[in-house]
């Protein structure tokens, strides 16, 4: 069985600095990882997503992970935080017939 | 194009009642995938459908069950609600069944049951 965890239930930074969001995984074989995020009363949206092809992905709004495989980490970076970035953010493995398998979550607070 | 869109937006039922929940893909994608999110805690894989069959399901029971139709909407049937059925449901669609494809997640159905 493939699985996430999220190292940090909640994250505070101040506008204008890094963000890290840690996520280490577990799974047997080469896995296909994502980042998600749920604003508010909104649905989730795909940040970016790992499969394979470069260790280093790039998604929107800045943000981007590094598949480690030494580590089993996809950690979630941004160099520097908007306000607009506070929301839940989820990192997910999996995918196909058996579904995608969530983290807990991350709540990222974002100080002005 | 139209993204994955989900009805009704909320819903209030009582225990034991029976309630349908309805999906529409995202055009082209004839794969959908349902999940239960509770209050303050990820989504769970409830199934899959792919072209009309369910071709993977997660840890629920047979009183959640599910219909694709030719047209790849869906639906999700749960019978004899219990009060921690509550929850946020997402419908979310695919291109196809491959774990390489992204899911498209749609703004979801809140139902409460009482």
């Amino acid at each position: 069985a493939q699985s996430v965890t999220q190292l940090d239930s909640h994250v505070s930074v101040s506008e204008g600095t890094p963000v890290l969001l840690r996520c280490n995984y577990s799974s047997s074989y080469s896995p296909s990882l994502f980042w998600y995020v749920q604003h508010p009363n909104k649905g989730l949206q795909l940040l970016l997503k790992y499969t394979s092809a470069a260790t280093l992905v790039k998604g929107i709004n800045g943000f981007e992970a590094e598949f480690k495989k030494s580590e089993t980490s996809f950690h979630l970076t941004k160099p520097s935080a908007h306000m607009s970035d506070a929301a839940e953010y989820f990192c997910v493995i999996g995918g196909g017939a058996d579904g995608l398998t969530f983290g807990k979550g991350t709540h990222l607070i974002i100080q002005p | 194009e139209t993204g994955v869109t989900q009805s009704p937006t909320h819903l209030i039922k009582t225990r034991g009642q029976q309630v349908t929940l309805r999906c529409s893909s995202q055009s082209g994608h004839n794969t959908v995938s349902w999940y239960q999110q509770a209050l303050g805690q990820g989504p769970q894989f409830i199934f899959q459908y792919y072209r009309e069959e369910e071709n993977g399901r997660g840890n629920f029971p047979p009183r959640f069950s599910g219909l694709q139709f030719p047209n790849y909407s869906s639906e999700l049937n749960v019978n004899a609600l219990e009060l921690d059925d509550s929850a946020l449901y997402l419908c979310a669609s695919s291109l196809a069944t491959s774990g390489l494809d992204t899911q498209y997640f749609g703004p979801g159905t809140r139902l409460t049951v009482l």
